[in-house]
């Protein structure tokens, strides 16, 4: 089982927006920043979001990041067909003294 | 622009050991930690450790320890992972990570390396 958690789904049309979420305690994303991947079908993992809400040079303004507390989330608005992969949130658990990720959640856009 | 090329992928028997490598470029080598990531098939990423190429120093995940060890080589700027006494269920593609500035993300990521353990 993943220390973080996400829903294993989500699905939205084209043009419109999703949310995913992630939730945590507080020796991970209550302590540290929060970092968000997308996984394409066999590729590597590529960095989204980073210390909570800030992009990668490169990376589309249609992708944001925020954290309350013990949980995150993930916004993509203007989705495109492009965007279906995987994601997931990343965060270092200072109990564990490690790094941790949610299961990821699969983004279905239809 | 960074590059992270890791070794090709690679078939063991249960209870020999891997080493993955990962080679670095296009920025200052000894300046940001390296991790390890698995994922298993159709699974989630599992974070395995880190390592500093400029000290070498190293820390693993609890539950890869006395079991993993990382080391790298400054002359190539290459980071490897050896993985002991693999078991089934460590089918999974490796990725070396580097760690991001302020070293709670990843920023940059190998292709990947699959290692299939199989009898």
């Amino acid at each position: 089982q993943s220390v973080l958690t996400q829903p294993p789904s989500v699905s939205a049309a084209p043009g419109q927006k999703v949310t995913i979420s992630c939730s945590g305690s507080s020796s991970n994303i209550g302590a540290t920043y929060v970092s968000w991947y997308q996984q394409l079908p066999g590729a590597a993992p590529k960095l989204l979001i980073y210390d909570n809400d800030q992009r990668p040079s490169g990376i589309p303004d249609r992708f944001s990041g925020s954290k309350s507390g013990t949980s995150a989330t993930l916004g993509i608005t203007g989705l495109q067909t492009g965007d279906e992969a995987d994601y997931y949130c990343g965060a270092w658990d200072t109990s564990l003294s490690g790094g941790v990720f949610g299961g990821g959640t699969k983004l279905t856009v239809l | 622009q960074v590059q992270l090329v890791q070794s090709g992928a690679e078939v063991k028997k249960p209870g020999a050991s891997v080493k993955v490598s990962c080679k670095a470029s296009g920025y200052t080598f000894s300046g940001y930690y390296m991790h390890w990531v698995r994922q298993a098939p159709g699974q989630g990423l599992e974070w395995m450790g880190w390592i500093h190429p400029n000290s070498g120093g190293t820390r693993y995940a609890q539950r890869f320890q006395g079991w993993v060890t990382m080391t790298r080589d400054t002359s190539i700027n290459t980071v490897y992972m050896e993985l002991n006494r693999l078991k089934l269920d460590d089918t999974a593609v490796y990725y070396c990570a580097r760690d991001g500035d302020s070293g709670y993300y990843y920023d940059n990521w190998g292709q990947g390396t699959l290692v299939t353990v199989s009898s």
